[in-house]
């Protein structure tokens, strides 16, 4: 079985400053991890996966995870965060090779505030 | 390109009415469907979600239902309403068999049941 925890509820940093939001995951099987981002009232919008490839990842909007195997974590960065960056961010899990069902399993969810 | 279209986008609805929303992908074939909820303040919930025409699996006993009448649409219903159903409701699509693909959400559904 596979579970995500994503530690803070609310992170709030200032404009320009660095974004670090975090995800611990915990599965028996090699796992596919994924930071999804909502802006309110819209559906959830995919900004990175990894895959079992590079161990680290750019997304869109100048976004960044690392995969560490030994820590379970994939947190996600952003070196400068712009306004537009405020919104829910959800880190999400699922077993390498989970057949028909595809099923992901997702974190609590971190709000993002950026202050001017 | 693969498109999923969900509506409507708002409704509010007594308690003890019925509900059906629903949910259509275009651009693709047999695709893994999903149904989540989001209440205030809260995560993600899986509802239910389908491998293929006719096939539901449920996730948590509640008082909604869906089905799947065509490939590629995927409807969530309700005979009677409760309070407790209000709540954004998302639909999500993957490729079948393609766990990395990951998902691929609709625009979703604010529901506010009074």
């Amino acid at each position: 079985a596979q579970s995500v925890t994503q530690l803070g509820s609310h992170v709030s940093v200032s404009e320009g400053a660095l974004v670090l939001l975090r995800c611990n995951y915990s599965s028996s099987v090699p796992p596919y991890l994924f930071w999804y981002v909502q802006y309110p009232n819209q559906g959830l919008q995919l900004l990175l996966k990894y895959t079992s490839a590079a161990t680290l990842v750019k997304g869109i909007n100048g976004f960044e995870a690392e995969f560490k195997k030994s820590e379970t974590s994939f947190h996600l960065t952003k070196p400068s965060a712009h306004m537009s960056d405020a919104a829910e961010y959800f880190c999400a899990v699922t077993a390498a090779g989970s057949g028909n069902t595809g099923k992901l399993i997702f974190g609590q969810g971190t709000t993002l505030q950026v202050k001017p | 390109s693969q498109t999923i279209h969900q509506w409507p986008a708002t409704l509010v609805q007594p308690v003890g009415s019925p509900l059906s929303l629903e949910c259509t992908v275009e651009g693709t074939s047999n695709p893994n469907l999903y149904w989540y909820r989001q209440a205030a303040g809260r995560g993600l919930q899986l509802l239910f979600y389908s491998v293929g025409i006719g096939q539901i699996s449920s996730e948590v006993p509640q008082n909604l239902s869906a089905s799947r009448p065509q490939d590629r649409q995927f409807i969530l219903s309700s005979k009677k309403l409760l309070l407790s159903d209000s709540g954004f409701y998302l639909c999500a699509w993957s490729a079948l068999g393609q766990g990395y693909g990951g998902y691929t959400f609709g625009s979703g559904t604010r529901l506010t049941v009074v």
